[in-house]
């Protein structure tokens, strides 16, 4: 069975520091994907980043990085320079062909940006 | 359309009556998820279709909720006889294809059932 950890119910950070916000999974599929989604108060899910599992490289999207660690079973999110706009819920998720390609997500990191 | 789309955006629903909530896809998208969302909590599965083929409702919590998308395109998930524990959000999401692809989410119908 899939199974995504999000250990950080709650993250505060310092306008323009930079914060890890970290998700490990459980698969015995070689095939899969991480994803981030943030959820901001008004309710949407927002994608942010993708990770392939054959990917060699540790993904890149703006001011948004995944730091993967396969061995580790580890994908966490890091954002950098980060903005109060970016106070909200931040959910690991992953999805694998060999099981159907349902999604799974974590329970999710509430992010807070301090002035 | 330019997104997912669902609605109603809100329904307020009195307990034992049904309820059927709707979401529109991106077009041409394959695939299509409804999710359950508790306040403070990650979206949780209840069913996903293929199209028109409904290829997994594991998730969905008991005999009274019901999905289908009969076209593969608009799909609607109904609720029989809801009770309080059914309040949530519920969220919709689309991908093109099957593969390791990111949903689309619509904005959610949150259901408040009284």
């Amino acid at each position: 069975a899939q199974k995504i950890t999000q250990t950080q119910p709650g993250m505060f950070v310092q306008e323009k520091e930079a914060v890890t916000l970290d998700c490990t999974y459980d698969t015995s599929d070689p095939s899969y994907g991480l994803f981030w989604y943030k959820q901001p108060s008004s309710g949407e899910m927002i994608f942010l980043i993708y990770q392939g599992s054959y990917d060699q490289q540790n993904a890149t999207e703006g001011r948004y990085s995944l730091n993967f660690q396969k061995a580790r079973k580890s994908a966490n999110l890091v954002i950098s320079a980060s903005q109060l706009g970016d106070s909200a819920m931040y959910f690991c998720a992953m999805r694998s062909p060999n099981t159907g390609n349902q999604f799974y997500f974590g329970t999710g990191t509430s992010l807070t940006v301090i002035p | 359309g330019a997104g997912v789309s669902q609605s109603p955006r809100y329904k307020v629903a009195k307990r034992g009556q049904d309820v059927a909530l709707r979401c529109d896809p991106i077009s041409g998208h394959v695939s299509l998820f409804w999710y359950q969302q508790a306040l403070g909590q990650g979206p949780e599965f209840l069913t996903y279709f293929q199209n028109e083929a409904q290829l997994d409702k594991s998730g969905l919590p008991s005999d009274r909720f019901f999905a289908e998308r009969p076209e593969g395109s608009v799909s609607t998930l109904k609720i029989q006889r809801t009770q309080q524990e059914d309040s949530a959000v519920y969220l919709c999401a689309s991908s093109l294809r099957t593969e390791n692809e990111k949903l689309f989410f619509g904005s959610g119908t949150q259901l408040s059932v009284l």
